[in-house]
C-alpha cells in the first residue's frame, strides 16, 4: 500500500530557529513530491521535487529529494512567526490521474 | 482571477440529511479532485475526474456521490450525512494528469453533521 510518512508531527521553536521537516515515501511508480503549506484554509504550493539532488529554493525555503532513500526535506532558516502552519507533504505516482498521496502533515509553531 | 471556488464555505447538517458541495474552476483544467481532512490528518481522496463525464473512486468514497457534466464543474453529494462525514472539505484541480503541475485547491467548506 502506498504510504507517506511526514516527521515530526508537530514542532515548537522560536523566532531565528532553523528547522527541518521530513517526508519519507512507499510509493509505486513514483513520479514527484510535492510540499505545500496550509494556514487555516487551503494549501498552498511551495515546491515540486522531481529528480534527486536538486534543491529547489525559495527565499528562506528550500527541499531537496532523495529517489534512493526515498525522502525529502524541507529547512526553513530564521524562522519566523509567520512561518506557522502545517506543512503537507505529498507524492504523485506516474498514472494518468494526477492523483496526489498526502502525508499526515507537521504542525509548525514558532514563537516570538 | 476565481481559481478553484467552492460553496458553501459552513454547513451544518442533522444526521440522514443529505447535500451538494460545488466546486468551479475557471482554468480549463480536466483534472478535478475532492479531498476531505479530518483534524490532525492529511487530506484523504473522496473521488476524482479526469476529464468532462468521466470519474472514479478515491481511497474513501464511501457516503459520497459525485458527477462531472462539464469541464467546469465538479460537485460532491452527500446522501445521508452521518457524524463520520463531519470534515473539511477541498476541491483541487490542475492541469496535467502526469503529476507534472501543482495541484490549485479551494479555500474548502466545513461540514458539520450532528
Amino acid at each position: 500500500e502506498d504510504k507517506v510518512v511526514q516527521s515530526p508531527l508537530s514542532l515548537v521553536v522560536h523566532e531565528g530557529d532553523t528547522v527541518t521537516l521530513n517526508c519519507s515515501y512507499e510509493v509505486t511508480n513514483f513520479r514527484s513530491l510535492l510540499w505545500y503549506k496550509q494556514e487555516k484554509k487551503a494549501p498552498t504550493f511551495l515546491f515540486m521535487l522531481t529528480s534527486s539532488g536538486i534543491e529547489k529554493k525559495s527565499g528562506r525555503l528550500s527541499s531537496i529529494l532523495d529517489k534512493k532513500e526515498l525522502f525529502s526535506i524541507l529547512n526553513i532558516t530564521a524562522t519566523q512567526t509567520g512561518d506557522s502552519a502545517v506543512y503537507l507533504c505529498a507524492v504523485v505516482r506516474s498514472s494518468n490521474t494526477g492523483k496526489l498521496i498526502f502525508g499526515q502533515g507537521t504542525t509548525l509553531q514558532v514563537k516570538p | 482571477n476565481a481559481g478553484v471556488t467552492q460553496t458553501p464555505k459552513f454547513r451544518i447538517l442533522k444526521i440522514g440529511q443529505s447535500m451538494t458541495l460545488q466546486c468551479t474552476q475557471d482554468m480549463n483544467h480536466n483534472y478535478m479532485y475532492w479531498y476531505r481532512q479530518d483534524p490532525g490528518m492529511g487530506l484523504k481522496l473522496i473521488y476524482y475526474s479526469v476529464g468532462a463525464g468521466i470519474t472514479d473512486k478515491g481511497e474513501v468514497p464511501n457516503g459520497y456521490n459525485v458527477s462531472r457534466s462539464t469541464t467546469e464543474d465538479f460537485p460532491l453529494r452527500l446522501e445521508l450525512a452521518a457524524p463520520s462525514q463531519t470534515s473539511v472539505y477541498f476541491c483541487a484541480s490542475t492541469t496535467s494528469g502526469r503529476g507534472t503541475g501543482e495541484l490549485f485547491f479551494g479555500e474548502g467548506s466545513r461540514l458539520t453533521v450532528l
